[in-house]
């Protein structure tokens, strides 16, 4: 079945660092990638859609120059946290429209800004 | 806006019990809903999924859930739950006019005593 690979699983960095975060669809071509973000026992949030060779759409609330995210590619996406701070400690999540209209997640990534 | 909701947040029953979770979404047009499943530490999975025809729908580990349109609803169920059932269980819908947006309920936890 459809394989989406996400890393790295966790990462440690310092606050006003940046991190990207790597979103790859293994054997089948994602035009369209999401990104959530998962606070701990809470829904997943969406934050914004990686469209291939356009510009994210980001959801209300979502700063754009916080979270760049770039799908240069049909099966890669990448969520680079800019400058993180503390409170942009969470759990990442990209997924990828499969074929069959259903939807793959990535294992997420992990996220603590210290 | 479309939204989901979960209404059990916490629910605990003991193995061989029955399992009704409720979903209920609110969408002004076609919708395409789903069940995941997140194991601790683990990624979201598929349990099941509607698109369209028999508004009954089998999934995976002998989950159900039922499409019914008059109420919005897509409640998941399974008749005998097992101890290996413990898992944050997230109701989800799409639509045909979102560009694909997956939206997720808040998520149910569900603990299943031996």
């Amino acid at each position: 079945g459809a394989v989406v690979s996400q890393h790295p699983s966790w990462v440690i960095c310092k606050s006003g660092t940046s991190v990207k975060i790597e979103c790859r669809s293994l054997d089948f071509q994602a035009t369209t990638m999401f990104w959530y973000r998962q606070f701990p026992k809470q829904s997943l949030m969406l934050m914004a859609t990686s469209n291939e060779g356009s510009k994210a759409t980001y959801e209300q609330g979502v700063e754009k120059d916080k979270f760049l995210i770039n799908h240069a590619s049909l099966t890669l996406s990448t969520l680079t946290v800019t400058s993180a701070h503390p409170e942009d400690s969470s759990f990442y999540i990209c997924s990828a429209r499969d074929i069959g209209d259903g939807y793959t997640f990535g294992s997420g990534t992990r996220l603590t800004v210290v | 806006a479309q939204s989901v909701s979960q209404h059990n947040h916490h629910v605990i029953l003991s193995e061989a019990a029955s399992l009704e979770l409720g979903c209920n979404y609110s969408y002004g047009g076609t919708v395409n809903l789903f069940w995941y499943v997140q194991y601790p530490g683990q990624h979201l999975q598929l349990l099941l999924k509607y698109f369209s025809g028999d508004p009954l729908v089998k999934g995976i580990k002998g989950f159900e859930a039922e499409f019914i349109k008059s109420k919005f609803s897509f409640n998941l169920r399974k008749p005998s739950v097992q101890w290996s059932d413990t898992a944050e269980y997230f109701c989800a819908v799409t639509g045909s006019s979102n560009t694909g947006k997956l939206i997720f309920g808040q998520g149910t936890t569900l603990q299943v005593k031996p």
